[in-house]
């Protein structure tokens, strides 16, 4: 089982739609989670943290975290084509010997069609 | 956020030839750097830890004679690609941060 699981996409939504991107996770220690945004070419960007159990809301998106069910999940609202990218979901975990050091999905790749 | 500089953005070399790449920290103190490699259309990659005054954290697979890291400031980790070959064209990406990763803008490696 890979430590981090992204849905496997592709994923298609017309504009206006909302898009649900999915994460579940393997280590239960697992603190900090995080979804970031890759534009062909181009390095990931951040889009959201969250480190408690519930949903936070930025703008169009709200990132939601279950850790009982170690699942993390990115809803974008009102998706547009500039949100085609791949999206990344990513893990930090507890102890280890490298703070800091994250464990990615295998990306989800969302296209807004107009 | 913390902002990652990365240079240079876009590198050309020879066969044989090394390319070192930076990677600055701006606005933080970095005792760990991270530095990713992706083909095109795979996922990142990490290849190695970078640590403030000591050596760096290699992940199995990567050559650390090849893939040369220093960090000898808390603003500065560099990777050195020595006897670059045409399989190592790729693009490269570090990130550092205090409590999120943010990441450099990417070097793309072209060995000819």
């Amino acid at each position: 089982q890979k430590e981090v699981e992204q849905n496997s996409g592709p994923l298609s939504v017309p504009e206006g739609a909302i898009a649900s991107l999915n994460c579940t996770y393997s280590d239960r220690v697992s603190q900090s989670f995080f979804w970031y945004r890759q534009y062909s070419g181009k390095s990931p960007e951040l889009i959201m943290s969250i480190y408690s159990n519930g949903d936070k809301e930025d703008g169009r998106f709200t990132a939601q975290l279950n850790k009982a069910s170690q699942y993390v999940s990115l809803l974008i609202r009102d998706s547009q084509p500039s949100d085609s990218a791949t999206y990344l979901c990513a893990v930090i975990n507890a102890g280890g010997t490298s703070y800091g050091k994250l464990t990615f999905g295998q990306g989800t790749i969302l296209t807004v069609h107009p | 956020g913390a902002v990652v500089s990365q240079h240079p953005s876009w590198v050309i070399c020879k066969s044989g030839t090394s390319v070192k790449i930076e990677c600055r920290s701006l606005d933080f103190q970095a005792t760990t750097m991270f530095w990713y490699r992706q083909f095109p259309k795979q996922s990142l990659m990490l290849m190695a830890t970078s640590n403030e005054g000591s050596k760096a954290t290699y992940e199995q697979g990567v050559e650390k004679d090849k893939f040369l890291i220093n960090h000898a400031s808390l603003t500065l980790s560099t990777l050195t690609v020595t006897s670059a070959h045409p399989e190592d064209s790729s693009f490269y990406i570090c990130s550092g941060g205090v409590n999120i990763q943010y990441f450099g803008a990417g070097t793309r490696l072209s060995v000819l």
